[in-house]
């Protein structure tokens, strides 16, 4: 799977859009971006993913530049709950076969705090 | 629809006890995963199965630790003569093969070896 290089913090005012960068300049074409964030002593909550146009649901919005070798997980309306550790993945699209699809690569992560 | 549990969620042991922790994926779904997470680090992946099989084991499943999952819904990850340096938090994940295989975590199983 392709590596990730993340910001190692970052902070945001409470009510204003947290951009949170990532660059996977060696991602492959079958590869997918996923995000996930960890708040302390939690297991990790899957945010979304994509593979090569931008993607939103309730919690975030997903932006992947159009060579790929970037995205920006976009958190709308930052609260104090939003506060993580937020993690950018690449990982190999399942249906691409071999074994080694399954797991996840987690790196170091940035941590947001989302402040008052 | 439960999500993914965990038990014990913390457990306290001494060095050389043998430890098992249980995960209940989500319901249906056929993939299993455990990772690793030690302070400050991001989880390392330690293994998976699919259904019942066991397809992939990290080279940090050291042969003191065993995985299972007999009846494909239910695991166990035993961790024998346990060491210091396996105090970790220990996530459980599970996903749906069949439908982009986004995994879906547990709340953790924090293990500290006095």
């Amino acid at each position: 799977d392709a590596k990730t290089t993340q910001p190692t913090s970052m902070d945001c005012a409470e009510g204003r859009a947290a951009n949170l960068p990532c660059n996977h300049s060696t991602i492959s074409g079958n590869e997918y971006v996923y995000w996930y964030r960890q708040i302390h002593s939690q297991g990790p909550q899957y945010i979304i993913h994509g593979l090569k146009n931008n993607e939103t649901n309730e919690m975030a919005s997903l932006i992947i530049t159009e060579d790929r070798k970037s995205s920006t997980l976009i958190l709308p309306h930052a609260t104090l709950r939003d506060t993580a550790v937020y993690y950018c993945i690449v990982r190999v699209d399942p249906d691409a076969g071999g074994t080694s699809y399954g797991k996840l690569t987690f790196g170091q992560g940035t941590i947001l705090t989302v402040h008052p | 629809d439960t999500g993914v549990s965990q038990d014990p969620r913390h457990k306290i042991t001494k060095r050389g006890q043998n430890v098992t922790f249980r995960c209940d994926p989500i319901s249906e779904h056929n993939r299993l995963y455990w990772y690793r997470q030690t302070l400050g680090q991001g989880p390392e992946f330690l293994t998976y199965f699919q259904n019942e099989a066991q397809l992939e084991k990290s080279r940090l499943l050291s042969d003191r630790f065993s995985a299972e999952r007999p009846k494909g819904s239910f695991s166990t990850l035993e961790i024998q003569r346990t060491e210091q340096g396996d105090s970790a938090m220990y996530l459980c994940a599970s996903s749906l093969v069949y439908h982009t295989d986004t995994q879906y975590f547990g709340p953790g199983t924090r293990l500290t070896v006095l």
